[in-house]
């Protein structure tokens, strides 16, 4: 099973910063990393799929970047809404076992 | 725009078994492979089985192999979760996804999610 290592578990960033969260996978996943965003209390929503395409309404403030083993999310300006628990996710493989890190809490 | 509606969801004793459904709508359910994830009370997101259009091609993770059983009826644009012999592990909120396409089984849509409690 392929590991995802994200870092740091808790993020303190004030509104309008820039935030940068880690995701390390214990093997090689090409490209094939996505990320979520899960506002409190609801769905995960998709932000970024192929380790750097943005979802379709996500706005541009949201940069994946990464391959191979080492991935970031950048939020370039802390919203309101950007307050979430972010998952990264890879679907290598086939068949993928598909497999989550343990989350990134980014807070006020 | 796509939807995906969870049902099913229930207070189950351990060793009990429920069964989950999540019906479609909005694009074409036959084109696309489907998911069943979950989330524990406090906890991240476990992916659990995907299941492709003709149902020919089934994954599950190994925390519910041999237990959980997923299929689908293109008919009723609707996928199902047997879930058997369940505990108190498999507590949770069971989502429902779309995996975007067929080389790339990542979720580009949820459902809002049906809880399940297996408590006695």
């Amino acid at each position: 099973e392929i590991v995802l290592t994200q870092s740091p578990a808790t993020l303190s960033v004030s509104p309008g910063e820039r935030a940068t969260l880690s995701c390390r996978a214990s093997q090689n996943v090409r490209d094939n990393v996505a990320w979520y965003r899960q506002k409190p209390g609801q769905t995960p929503e998709l932000l970024i799929y192929g380790a750097s395409t943005r979802a379709a309404g996500i706005p541009a403030r949201f940069t994946g970047n990464g391959s191979g083993t080492e991935f970031t999310l950048t939020i370039s300006s802390l919203q309101s809404e950007d307050y979430a628990v972010y998952y990264c996710h890879q679907y290598e493989g086939w068949p993928p076992g598909l497999t989550f890190g343990a989350g990134t809490k980014v807070e006020i | 725009q796509v939807q995906l509606v969870e049902s099913g969801g229930a207070l189950v004793r351990p060793g009990g078994s429920l069964r989950l459904s999540c019906e479609a709508s909005g694009f074409i359910f036959s084109d696309f492979y489907m998911s069943w994830l979950r989330q524990a009370p406090g906890k991240g997101l476990e992916w659990i089985s995907y299941i492709n259009w003709n149902s020919r091609y089934i994954h599950y993770a190994d925390s519910v192999r041999g237990r959980f059983t997923i299929s689908r009826d293109n008919a009723r644009t609707s996928v199902y979760l047997q879930m058997d012999s369940l505990t108190a592990e498999d507590t949770g909120v069971y989502y429902c996804a779309r995996a975007a396409n067929s080389g790339s089984l990542f979720a580009d849509s949820w459902g809002q999610g049906t809880p399940v409690s297996v408590s006695s």
